[in-house]
């Protein structure tokens, strides 16, 4: 079975703090995604990546910053951390390829809360 | 820019009951669709994936269509279960090549009574 876990379920920070996220997967998939999910908003995407070093920004990038050192893991950066980030964070991951028809699969995400 | 609608936005039925989720994309240009289901506070599970090529997907008392010409997909539920009480995420794909991001509509909460 795929796993895709994320390194915290909840988090408290303050505002200012630099945040790190943390997402790793155990099945060797290229693509990496990074989500907020806010109530009536839906799922935005933040950043994906889809190789060791490659990044690409989604629909939301700004305030974050992401870093994929390894092809297995995936970090998510809130460089200084603000209030209106408050929010639920989902890591996901997926084949390309000839693999592609493959599903998306979520980490259990992370309640971030910033006070 | 590809746009995914979920209709109805919230779902009460008896238990037992066979039911019908709806969503919607406005650029048929898809790879391929998938349904997923969230309990509260939790991640996404996915339930059911439908390439561009194929009409339906079935799971156990799941089916899921496809029909791409229209942009519309159903999810059909049978002998709702009060465990099957959850949101409903329909996202389709755009491309395989690398990079390719689903793009979600906002979900359908389904809520079975006993």
């Amino acid at each position: 079975d795929v796993k895709v876990t994320q390194s915290s379920r909840y988090l408290v920070k303050r505002t200012g703090e630099k945040v790190f996220l943390e997402c790793v997967q155990d099945m060797d998939h290229e693509n990496m995604f990074w989500y907020r999910q806010d109530p009536g908003l839906g799922l935005r995407l933040i950043y994906f990546s889809y190789d060791v070093k490659m990044k690409e920004k989604g629909d939301i990038p700004e305030g974050y910053s992401v870093s994929r050192e390894k092809k297995e893991r995936f970090s998510l950066i809130l460089e200084s951390a603000s209030t209106n980030q408050t929010s639920m964070y989902l890591c996901a991951s997926t084949h390309v390829g000839s693999y592609s028809n493959q599903p998306q699969h979520f980490g259990d995400g992370t309640r971030l809360s910033i006070l | 820019k590809q746009e995914v609608t979920q209709i109805p936005a919230a779902l009460s039925v008896p238990e037992g009951e066979n039911l019908v989720l709806n969503c919607s994309f406005t650029d048929s240009a898809i790879y391929n669709l998938q349904w997923f289901r969230q309990d509260p506070g939790k991640g996404l599970t996915s339930l059911l994936l439908i390439q561009s090529s194929q009409r339906e997907q079935t799971s156990g008392r799941l089916n899921a269509s496809l029909d791409k010409s229209s942009g519309r997909s159903t999810l059909y539920i049978a002998a709702s279960q009060p465990g099957d009480s959850a949101t409903y995420l329909c996202a389709v794909r755009t491309a395989e090549t690398s990079g390719s991001r689903l793009t979600f509509g906002e979900g359908t909460q389904l809520t079975v009574n006993p």
